[in-house]
């Protein structure tokens, strides 16, 4: 089975609502990474956040990392329609491939 | 400076046809992977290359696929005798080093498609 495994699978919510997104690994890591994927393209980085780390900020994004329940969460805060697309953690040890979970497909309705 | 590129976006081949599937990484990214992702799943990890080392094959499906990285830069996917089972879109990234610690970036894809 997959490293990472996001919760939920698929997330609809009203613009400027905000969207929150959880992954969940089972060994240790070195870091974790969220990416964003439009329409089943190429993925783009998001954040990144070392195990050594709880919480990092990027404009809008929020990630919190709980390495004790192994889980990470993405918050979007004042969701935009452009919002809309599949995010994906990875989990990283150093050395080791990334695994990527399935993602969350969220949509943001206008 | 210019992301991570690939070519074809799109391909579609008759089953039993071998297909050809390039990536030219970001100068100066000595890491480069191939994914696979079939429709509304995640990312599958196909093959890795790091510098001149012998590459890692651990997520070959088949002997049908290979691949191959010229000169440290350009690769080429290659898959054999495809199946429709092989319909997917394949993604290529790059990082700078550490396949388990740098950002990997990566490439539009090539959604290819067999019929």
């Amino acid at each position: 089975s997959q490293q990472g495994e996001e919760d939920p699978q698929a997330l609809s919510i009203q613009e400027g609502e905000n969207a929150t997104m959880n992954c969940s690994y089972k060994t240790s890591i070195n870091n974790l990474q969220w990416y964003r994927q439009n329409s089943g393209r190429g993925l783009v980085h998001l954040i990144l956040i070392r195990s050594n780390e709880r919480e990092k900020h990027s404009g809008r994004l929020r990630v919190t990392l709980d390495t004790s329940k192994k889980s990470s969460s993405l918050l979007i805060t004042a969701s935009r329609a452009a919002d809309t697309a599949s995010y994906f953690c990875a989990t990283g040890n150093a050395g080791n491939m990334l695994t990527f979970g399935g993602g969350t497909r969220l949509m943001v309705k206008p | 400076g210019a992301g991570v590129s690939q070519s074809p976006s799109n391909k579609v081949t008759e089953k039993g046809k071998d297909v050809e599937l390039r990536c030219d990484p970001i100068s100066g990214h000595t890491a480069l992977y191939w994914y696979r992702q079939s429709l509304g799943q995640g990312l599958e990890f196909l093959i890795y290359f790091q510098g001149n080392s012998a590459p890692d094959k651990s997520g070959l499906p088949s002997d049908r696929f290979s691949a191959e990285r010229t000169g440290g830069s350009v690769s080429t996917l290659t898959i054999q005798r495809t199946q429709q089972e092989d319909s997917a879109v394949y993604l290529c990234a790059s990082s700078l080093a550490n396949p388990g610690a740098d950002t990997q970036y990566f490439g539009p894809g090539t959604r290819l498609t067999v019929l």
